[in-house]
């Protein structure tokens, strides 16, 4: 059962512009993660969220986790060609954890 | 972060035979691991949850006679395919969380081809 909502699902950009990757479910989570995957390899730990109203920066990432601990987002800045690539998030929720379908994106240079 | 090790990173097997892919945690006690498999281009299914020392819970639709979970000690789970088929070829993928799974960490997937 997919119980986070991600959108958008594809995202085809230029080098330079902005973007924001949504994760939303009616479920409270203990934490929530955000992965990066390329392809054929497993996905790779990008941040770990946990408190509500969280804001944590990578870099040119910045991701905050909503204040009810049922959302979050995923802001790029000045994308580049290397951001290209899968995003998931990934909430943990009863001892278990669940992913958002992904958002793949293409940085065009 | 943690490193989990998954082995074999590729396999390429016989219709009828069996595969065994191992999940390894390497600088933490993993008492849960997750199995996933992934399709082209989309994201993660779970197949599976397993806790140390007790059987694995499958996901609605999975067979856990044709992926048979093992998770003996706190840092090795293993999945066996069995009686593999073409359709079963996909990139299968572990991850290993420490008590609570507030987070976790991926092996970095095996891509099984059965021919």
């Amino acid at each position: 059962t997919q119980l986070l909502e991600q959108s958008p699902q594809f995202l085809s950009i230029q080098e330079g512009e902005n973007l924001t990757v949504y994760c939303n479910s009616s479920s409270v989570f203990s934490s929530l993660q955000w992965y990066r995957q390329e392809p054929g390899e497993g996905p790779v730990l990008l941040v770990t969220v946990v408190t509500g109203g969280e804001v944590k920066k990578l870099k040119r990432l910045t991701f905050q986790f909503g204040d009810a601990r049922k959302d979050s987002s995923l802001h790029i800045t000045a994308a580049q060609p290397g951001d290209t690539g899968l995003y998931l998030c990934a909430g943990a929720l009863n001892n278990d954890m669940r992913f958002g379908a992904g958002t793949r994106l293409t940085v065009k240079p | 972060g943690a490193v989990v090790s998954q082995h074999p990173s590729r396999v390429i097997c016989k219709s009828g035979t069996s595969v065994k892919i191992e999940c390894r945690s390497l600088d933490f006690q993993a008492t849960t691991m997750f199995w996933y498999r992934q399709f082209p281009k989309q994201s993660l299914m779970l197949m599976a949850t397993s806790n140390e020392g007790s059987k694995a819970t499958y996901e609605q639709g999975v067979e856990k006679d044709k992926f048979l979970i093992n998770h003996a000690s706190l840092t090795l789970s293993t999945l066996t395919v069995t009686s593999a088929h073409p359709e079963d070829s996909s990139f299968y993928i572990c991850s290993a969380s420490d008590r609570g799974v507030r987070k976790a960490f991926f092996g970095q997937g095996t891509r099984l081809t059965v021919v």
